[in-house]
């Protein structure tokens, strides 16, 4: 019974370059969150997502981040012209219901910008 | 929004000592959960506690929803018990979750 899947573990992109994040749920899971944690800090929520829908993205920043669940396939966090403030660990949680539900998570993308 | 607030900051201890953590929450919640980051990055799901107490070996955890705070406790601590522990709780129907800060454990022969 594989747990989430988070890849790449570590992804070092340059100024401006496109990061893909990918995460795959537990099986049976319909439900994707994405969080953001700076060093030294704690999980900040980014982004709530079902099968190809988008339900809360009140964590995202406005500009250059996207997410997407699709019907087949994980669910792709897409930041696009990295800057260096971007560099943190990036966790993908899912769950099998949204509501009074145990969140179980991935490993974790640590992403660098050089 | 909702605010989670961890104590202590910062714990060291010797091995075998017993240690208290707490989570305050400024609102009523329907779930919380405690979680344990191990030095290599990884967040390990410790208790889902909405209410009430459940032990799991050395560690177990108290939630009293109606005063708004949980407290892990982990006895007979040992170093591989070191890294950051986070709880949090749902911030809306949606299932999000707000974290702690945390409180940075480090437990020494």
């Amino acid at each position: 019974n594989a747990g989430v899947m988070q890849n790449p573990r570590h992804l070092v992109r340059r100024r401006g370059q496109e990061a893909r994040l990918r995460c795959s749920p537990m099986k049976g899971h319909s439900h994707v969150y994405w969080y953001r944690q700076l060093p030294e800090e704690g999980l900040k929520f980014m982004v709530y997502l079902q099968k190809e829908n988008i339900i809360d993205e009140s964590g995202m920043p406005k500009e250059r981040f996207s997410a997407e669940f699709p019907k087949e396939g994980p669910s792709i966090l897409r930041i696009q012209q990295v800057v260096r403030g971007d560099s943190a660990a990036y966790f993908c949680a899912s769950s099998p219901i949204e509501m009074n539900t145990e969140a179980f998570f991935g490993q974790g993308t640590r992403l660098t910008v050089v | 929004g909702i605010q989670v607030e961890q104590s202590p900051p910062d714990l060291i201890l010797q091995e075998g000592a017993n240690s208290t953590l707490r989570c305050n929450f400024s609102d009523s919640v329907n779930n919380l959960q405690w979680f344990h980051q191990n030095p290599w990055g990884q967040l390990i799901n410790l208790f889902y506690i909405p209410s009430g107490t459940k032990q799991n070996g050395r560690l177990s955890a108290t939630t009293v929803a109606t005063e708004r705070y949980s407290l892990l406790y982990i006895s007979s601590s040992q170093t591989t018990d070191s890294g950051v522990y986070f709880c949090a709780v749902p911030s809306s129907n949606t299932g999000k979750l707000i974290f702690g800060q945390g409180t940075t454990l480090q437990v020494k022969p």
